[in-house]
């Protein structure tokens, strides 16, 4: 299936921790982004990667970092986790004109 | 940067019904305009977007109005199901959906009576 796939689906984790949640599109897309989904439902982009190369870095703490391998994937790596990073992350891609696919969502609980 | 607005943040309608959520946006540059649909525990799927070189969109009982000079932009569902309980959000974009990202309405949590 052509999709936008992310892993793990929960993560539950200790204050302090370092964690990676990866995602991957198969729709030959140009563009990926991680947005954060916090318990109000608002979501809020943090980054977009388009080439390899980072077009938005939204006020986000460098404790959080996205990596691109290639094209098809962007993973997002989070250092030294805190209580208010609990959230749901979404990966998506886009290419183009052509409107946003999102992944499935990670849920992120730090306790 | 840009600013959109959402309302109602809950809506509840009787089944078969029709459903009207307005959305405001501050970046008179932005020129793509996307309907999400989310339910729970998924993500959002996008259900119907419009262009800023166009004043209305339908699909089967969605459609989406533009109004570039007010800044606004409305979803309406007609004939409402069950399975349109959810959440919807609209979103702005400047380069059309491409790399800048979207910016999100706070959402709107649809409730179909049965």
């Amino acid at each position: 299936d052509t999709a936008v796939s992310q892993t793990p689906k929960y993560l539950v984790t200790q204050m302090g921790n370092d964690k990676s949640i990866k995602c991957e599109q198969n729709l030959g897309h140009d563009t990926m982004y991680w947005y954060k989904q916090d318990s109000k439902k608002f979501l809020k982009i943090m980054f977009s990667y388009n080439n390899k190369e980072l077009i938005i870095n939204e006020t986000v703490p460098n404790r959080f970092s996205p990596k691109s391998p290639d094209k098809a994937h962007l993973n997002l790596h989070i250092n030294s986790l805190e209580l208010g990073d609990s959230a749901v992350y979404f990966c998506a891609s886009s290419q183009g004109l052509k409107g946003y696919t999102f992944g499935s969502g990670t849920r992120l609980t730090v306790v | 940067g840009e600013n959109v607005e959402q309302h109602p943040s809950t809506l509840s309608v009787q089944e078969g019904d029709s459903a009207v959520i307005k959305c405001t946006y501050s970046d008179s540059a932005s020129n793509y305009f996307p309907w999400y649909k989310q339910e729970l525990g998924k993500g959002p799927q996008l259900i119907i977007d419009i262009r800023s070189n166009v004043g209305e969109k339908k699909d089967q009982r969605i459609a989406v109005t533009l109004n570039k000079t007010a800044k606004h932009f409305s979803l309406h569902i007609t004939e409402t199901q069950p399975e349109d309980s959810a959440v919807y959000f609209c979103a702005a974009s400047y380069s059309g959906g491409g790399a800048d990202g979207l910016t999100f309405g706070k959402g709107t949590h649809l409730i179909i009576q049965p």
